[in-house]
């Protein structure tokens, strides 16, 4: 059984820049969450998509905007990026969006100069 | 105003004695918690996870205790092991309403420590 993947592992952008990172969920799960955890912080949700949908967001900006595709893969763009941006970004998937038991990718290190 | 708290930012304890770790929270609309474990460099492993109509969960070494009426959940860990050094976190879920479905908050982890 394949676990969550993430790529790349780290990123270095400037600010302003427009930013794409990739996740491929564990086997057999269909909904995939995006979390932002800064430094010494808890991870933050940013949203879920169950079945190519946006299933529910969090408390960030428009900027950020998510994909899911029919092979239930995902990405997180992140648009006009700003220094506060900088930050370890989970995907995690679940069986379904109902199932609450989510499990974790690698992260992808973003670093914005 | 932070839903889940984990107060403790750290605990060092002797390889085979028991670790505690806490975790407080103030939303009683909360009905489900886990348990993460993550190393450096790694994404958050799960744990453990109990549903809020128990009030016990054990697996292997882990157990979790949830005490309702208090708002608190606990994970101990028996008997602690050297590979067991790792951040963890605490995390709810609340019942599925509006546009937040699929949230699960987050404390902000406590590092254990477990000495040889």
């Amino acid at each position: 059984e394949t676990g969550v993947t993430q790529s790349p592992t780290h990123l270095i952008k400037t600010r302003g820049q427009q930013v794409t990172l990739r996740c491929s969920s564990q086997s057999g799960h269909n909904t995939v969450s995006w979390y932002q955890q800064a430094l010494g912080q808890g991870p933050q949700f940013i949203f879920q998509y169950y079945r190519e949908e946006e299933n529910g967001r969090g408390n960030f900006p428009p900027r950020f905007s998510g994909l899911q595709f029919p092979n239930y893969s995902s990405e997180l763009n992140v648009n006009a990026l700003e220094l506060d941006d900088s930050a370890l970004y989970l995907c995690a998937s679940s069986l379904a969006a109902g199932i609450k038991t989510q499990y974790f990718g690698p992260g992808t290190r973003l670093l914005v100069l | 105003d932070q839903q889940v708290k984990q107060n403790s930012p750290s605990l060092s304890v002797q390889e085979g004695r028991i670790s505690i770790l806490n975790c407080d929270y103030t939303n009683s609309m909360f009905d489900y918690f886990l348990w993460y474990k993550k190393y450096p460099a790694e994404g958050p492993t799960f744990l453990i996870s109990i549903s809020s109509i128990k009030d016990k969960n054990e697996d292997g070494r882990f157990t979790v205790f949830l005490n309702k009426s208090a708002k608190h959940l606990s994970l101990h860990i028996v008997p602690s092991q050297p590979g067991d050094s790792a951040v963890y976190f605490c995390a709810a879920s609340p019942l599925n309403y509006g546009g937040s479905q699929g949230n699960l908050i987050f404390g902000k982890g406590t590092k254990l420590s477990v000495k040889p």
